[in-house]
């Protein structure tokens, strides 16, 4: 089974409100990061967050990790049409040096003018 | 421009004819790795190399080969393809100084999508 679980898989809203996705995995991590896809195109890194951090900012995208109870939260604020994209979380399990990026099967954002 | 480039973006084929995946990256990153993006699925990584002549397999080897004799280059073989490698491929590429990665994020090149008939 994927380590890492977006939800929802597909969110709906319109331009200007705030889009929540989360993300659930099972395993320690090093650091989890969020990516965007724009339909059928390659990923895009939007940011990383490590193991011992809590809370990061990029712009208009905050991101929380909870290592507790193994979760992410990506907040995207104000959001545009040109945010409709599908994002992924993805763990990065790399323990000896080489990376191991896990990614969920995505949440489907669809930002409504 | 920092990129990967893929070739072919496009590909139609039939069971059972030899086919290559050229992966380049010109960021001069040790790292390169493939995956394999199916619906409902997600990504899902094919092999991974960390420089040249290391390469190892990732979650879904079977029926794929991949070569790293160039820092630059590291192409996605299928000898006999078959039609459940019908997917939209993915190459990767991220910085490393020796066996330790730099930042860990990864840069993706545009997709191959391959159709084996």
């Amino acid at each position: 089974s994927q380590q890492g679980e977006e939800d929802p898989q597909a969110l709906s809203i319109q331009e200007g409100e705030n889009a929540t996705m989360n993300c659930s995995y099972k395993t320690s991590i090093n650091n989890l990061q969020w990516y965007r896809q724009n339909s059928g195109r390659g990923l895009v890194h939007l940011i990383l967050i490590r193991s011992n951090e809590r809370e990061k900012h990029s712009g208009r995208l905050r991101v929380t990790l909870d290592t507790s109870k193994k979760s992410s939260s990506l907040l995207i604020t104000a959001s545009r049409a040109a945010d409709t994209a599908s994002y992924f979380c993805a763990t990065d399990l790399s323990n000896t040096g080489f990376q191991k990026l896990v990614f969920g099967t995505g949440t489907r954002l669809l930002v409504s003018p | 421009e920092a990129q990967v480039t893929q070739n072919p973006r496009y590909l139609i084929t039939v069971t059972g004819k030899k086919l290559t995946v050229t992966c380049s990256q010109n960021m001069n990153h040790e790292y390169m790795s493939w995956y394999r993006q199916d619906p409902g699925l997600g990504l899902r990584q094919i092999y991974y190399s960390m420089n040249v002549e290391v390469t190892d397999k990732g979650d879904v080897p079977e029926g794929y080969k991949v070569s790293r004799k160039e820092k630059r280059n590291f192409p996605l073989i299928l000898e006999s393809p078959s039609p459940n490698q019908t997917s939209l491929y993915f190459c990767a590429s991220g910085a490393g100084r020796g066996s330790i990665p730099v930042n860990n994020e990864q840069f993706f090149g545009p997709g191959t999508r391959l159709t084996v008939l």
